[in-house]
């Protein structure tokens, strides 16, 4: 159980275009989901929270406009990178949590999607 | 402030243990957790930790915690190649769900 999914796993697109990025929680309901940036060799570095209904609170430095989150529904978030630039390539890794944990405040993880700006 | 720190690096034989090691500065946290990462892959909970405990068991894991010093470990016994992965460790903040991860170790078991 606590499986979450990410889609794609990988994208390539242009510089100025729009992504949008998927992550699904499949068989439980994630009342808080999280975006994650990872650079390579690096930390996970905490982008924004996401509780079902309301909006995303950014961490500090994240612009809102640039990457967008939504959480429309218990089982899925979405992060869309808007106007890409080669700086925004990155790995980009989502988490859900629910009251299904057996961990305290567990977050389950997704497999993480690869952007590549070019 | 909210600080997490590893060692970048340990590297073992297979057979012998792993110890990898972790501070952090926050003494309001309330559980403390060990992540395992595979390359290209999200992240997978080994084990975790509350606060007020000083060890925790879990087949071939061991977590020390040294409250005082804000010190937390993870030996991994009998490493094996499949050990191979970057471990995070990572911090709750009191009835929060926000997480606080360490820069990442990264295991390489040698044959």
């Amino acid at each position: 159980g606590a499986v979450v999914s990410q889609h794609p796993s990988w994208v390539i697109c242009k510089s100025g275009t729009s992504v949008k990025i998927e992550c699904r929680s499949l068989d439980f309901q994630a009342t808080t989901m999280f975006w994650y940036r990872q650079f390579p060799k690096q930390s996970l570095m905490l982008m924004a929270t996401s509780n079902e209904g309301s909006k995303a609170t950014y961490e500090q430095g994240v612009e809102k406009d640039k990457f967008l989150i939504n959480h429309a529904s218990l089982t899925l978030s979405t992060l869309t990178v808007t106007s890409a630039h080669p700086e925004d390539s990155s790995f980009y890794i989502c988490s859900a949590s629910g009251w299904q944990r057996e961990a305290p405040y567990e977050q389950y993880f997704g497999p993480g999607t690869r952007l590549t700006v070019t | 402030g909210e600080d997490v720190e590893q060692s970048l690096f340990l590297s073992v034989r297979e057979g012998d243990s792993s110890v990898i090691n972790c501070t952090y500065t926050d003494s309001s946290s309330t559980y403390l957790y060990w992540y395992k990462q595979e390359p290209g892959a999200g992240l997978q909970l080994l084990t975790y930790i509350f606060s007020n405990m000083d060890m925790k068991q879990d087949q071939r894991l061991t977590v020390l915690l040294n409250k005082k010093d804000k010190h937390l470990s993870l030996r991994i016994a009998d490493t094996q190649t499949g050990d191979s992965a970057i471990y995070f460790c990572a911090e709750s903040m009191r009835s929060s769900y926000k997480l606080i991860f360490g820069s990442g170790t990264r295991l390489l078991v040698r044959p």
